[in-house]
């Protein structure tokens, strides 16, 4: 089974810019959870959507949306891009969700964004 | 709600050696915890997992974990280290119904 798989892996942008990053789910699994992940702040939940549907959010500014799709694929955008954007976006899927016991996540190798 | 602590943020340890990474967790609920190791520019992998039942929880790579309710810990031990452990190591718990919540992170060094 294939696992998760993150496009592209490599990004540059400049500030003011926007992005948007890819996320295929392993095969059968309808959550999909965004992580940021930062020297410092270490791993920032960002959202989790399920069937379509946003069902958790974490704490950061309204630049930051994403979306899912019918077939479990998720997309997340930044709008206006910063300089402290810059980090490791890590997309996770899971079979029925973070709220289940049974349900871990699995990892993409992620997207390492720079913003200049 | 949910948080997790792990103490040290680098662990030094010789090839060979015992690894011991800790891992407390606070919760008011029974809690599901998680260990994850994150390899150079790569993703989280799942090493281990507790839910319910048996509290010593053994996973991949020889690495296992005792839930300790009492003192309310997980910590995550190897009996030998490889250099192939040289990694970081998060510790995630959550309660039932939220979203999952990750330690700071416990960076190995594995010494020849």
């Amino acid at each position: 089974k294939a696992g998760v798989t993150q496009t592209p892996r490599y990004l540059i942008k400049t500030r003011g810019q926007q992005v948007t990053l890819s996320c295929s789910p392993i095969s059968g699994h309808r959550s999909v959870s965004w992580y940021q992940q930062t020297p410092g702040q270490g791993l920032q939940f960002l959202f989790e959507y399920f069937s379509e549907t946003q069902r958790n959010k974490g704490n950061f500014p309204g630049r930051f949306s994403g979306r899912q799709f019918s077939n479990s694929r998720s997309e997340m955008n930044v709008s206006t891009l910063e300089l402290g954007d810059s980090a490791l976006y890590l997309c996770a899927s899971s079979l029925v969700g973070q709220g289940a016991a049974n349900s871990p996540l699995h990892f993409g190798n992620g997207t390492r964004l720079t913003v200049t | 709600a949910q948080s997790v602590t792990q103490l040290g943020s680098h662990v030094s340890v010789s090839e060979g050696a015992l690894v011991l990474l800790r891992c407390n967790y606070s919760s008011s609920v029974p809690p599901y915890l998680f260990w994850y190791v994150q390899y150079p520019n790569q993703g989280l992998q799942l090493l281990l997992k507790y839910t319910t039942g048996a509290t010593l929880v053994k996973g991949i790579n020889g690495f296992e974990a005792e839930f300790k309710k009492s003192e309310t810990s997980f910590h995550l031990t190897k009996p030998s280290a490889h250099m192939s452990d040289a990694a970081e190591y998060f510790c995630a718990g959550k309660a039932a119904g939220n979203k999952l919540t990750f330690g700071g992170g416990t960076r190995v060094l594995v010494k020849p």
